[in-house]
């Protein structure tokens, strides 16, 4: 059962702010909101996970709700390598598995 | 640090040999995970090792599948005899521990069985 729902595809202007919906309105007190990538060939790369606060890196950001229903990953500025797919993955603290589902497919466009 | 190292990057075999996949985890990293990716079924772990022992198996296919960490830097996994359905590239990926949220990605074998 998919803890997660995201949007298949969607595109981006380079040099424009990405806004990567998520929603995972099941979520329990205990767990996270983690952000995956995996650009084509390659592994799947961490991005940055949270709670219940606004996290930051030098990657991107994440914004959750307070409610803690949905969540969104924000890309500040998207360049043709951040072309890739992203999956939004709820996981406890003392879960190993990471779950990923189908991600969403994001075309960073010249 | 080199990050997650598999080997090799791509094999091609035909259906009945033995394929052997191997990765070496990141210097200090106790938590070793086996992945498979294919576009039917998406992303899966196979495997879980944590200090070297085997955690959780419930993923591995079937009984031709085994994985192995001879050392704490080190893991194989062999499928015996290979089947064309097991194409598929496989990830290993190591943490810190099991509580440690980041799992760090090998960049993965493309295997295709003939």
């Amino acid at each position: 059962d998919a803890k997660t729902t995201q949007p298949p595809s969607m595109d981006c202007a380079e040099g424009r702010a990405a806004n990567l919906p998520c929603n995972h309105s099941t979520i329990s007190g205990n767990e996270y909101v983690y952000w995956y990538r995996q650009i084509h060939s390659q592994g799947p790369q961490y991005i940055i996970h949270g709670l219940k606060n606004n996290e930051t890196n030098e990657m991107a950001s994440l914004i959750i709700t307070e409610d803690r229903k949905s969540s969104t990953l924000i890309l500040p500025h998207a360049t043709l390598r951040d072309t890739a797919v992203y999956y939004c993955i709820v996981r406890g603290l003392n879960d190993y598995k990471l779950s990923f589902g189908a991600g969403t497919t994001v075309t960073v466009r010249a | 640090d080199a990050g997650v190292i598999q080997s090799p990057r791509h094999e091609v075999t035909e259906m009945g040999q033995e394929v052997t996949l191997r990765c070496k985890l990141i210097s200090g990293h106790n938590s070793l995970f086996w992945y498979r990716q294919t576009m039917m079924r998406g992303l899966e772990l196979l495997i879980y090792f944590n200090n070297n022992v085997p955690i959780d198996d419930s993923g591995m296919p079937e009984d031709r599948f085994s994985a192995k960490m001879p050392n704490a830097s080190f893991s194989t996994l062999k499928i015996q005899p290979s089947e064309p359905r097991d194409s598929a590239v496989y990830f290993c990926a190591s943490s810190l521990d099991r509580r440690q949220e980041t799992q760090y990605f090998g960049p993965g074998t493309r295997l295709l069985v003939l």
